[in-house]
């Protein structure tokens, strides 16, 4: 098992840009989420998924949007980038149950100018 | 207001030593409890759940005090390779937006 991938690893974006960073999971679980890690902050929930076609926001969803077409696929795309999201985000996933171990992909390192 | 509050160090400690570090959590209905480690720019990782009667693996060793609402890490014969930020993490429970993470604590362990 591959576990949680995540693509690209790095990406420099202008402001105003869009772009879609990818994530996915092998392990045929159910929930899914997105977070972002920034210097001197916990992890933040920007969104997550109990399930395919169904989503909801986390505590930071502004700038982003998700859609959850697949169980493996969780993708989030930053609508128009501000320095503001300059982070390193990471997908997660884990069974049904959030109490299971939350199983983290290596992060994509983003920075916007 | 969820709050899970660490103190971030660093927490220097010579190899060999015993380390402990806290955590506190604000919502008395949270519901689980964990520790995870992540290495220098990699992702978290699960080091171990936080039960009530308090757990033990290998030289680490958790405990949970609910009327205190802090949660603890105990490390033993601490190695080089022990180095790393350890996030609490607590949960409300009710599904994958329950999960808070705590900024972590920096442990170096020095040889």
């Amino acid at each position: 098992n591959a576990g949680v991938t995540q693509t690209p690893k790095f990406q420099v974006l202008k402001t105003g840009q869009s772009m879609t960073l990818q994530c996915a999971q092998d392990m045929n679980h159910e929930y899914m989420s997105w977070y972002r890690q920034d210097p001197g902050m916990g992890l933040r929930l920007i969104h997550y998924s109990v399930g395919a076609g169904i989503t909801d926001q986390g505590e930071v969803p502004n700038g982003y949007n998700v859609s959850r077409s697949t169980t493996e696929d969780f993708p989030l795309r930053l609508l128009s980038a501000a320095p503001s999201q300059t982070s390193v985000y990471f997908c997660a996933s884990s069974r049904a149950d959030a109490n299971n171990e939350q199983f983290f992909g290596p992060g994509t390192r983003l920075t916007v100018l | 207001r969820k709050e899970v509050e660490q103190d971030p160090g660093p927490f220097n400690v010579p190899e060999g030593a015993t380390v402990a570090f806290n955590c506190t959590y604000s919502n008395s209905a949270s519901q689980s409890f964990f520790w995870y480690r992540q290495d220098c720019r990699k992702e978290p990782k699960l080091l171990m759940s936080v039960y009530s009667s308090g757990n033990e693996d290998g030289r680490f060793t958790a405990q949970l005090n609910r009327a205190s609402q802090y949660i603890s890490l105990l490390i033993r014969d601490s190695k080089l390779s022990d180095s790393a930020t350890y996030l609490c993490v607590v949960n409300l429970g009710g599904g994958a937006d329950g999960l808070t993470f705590g900024k972590g604590t920096h442990l170096i362990i020095q040889p």
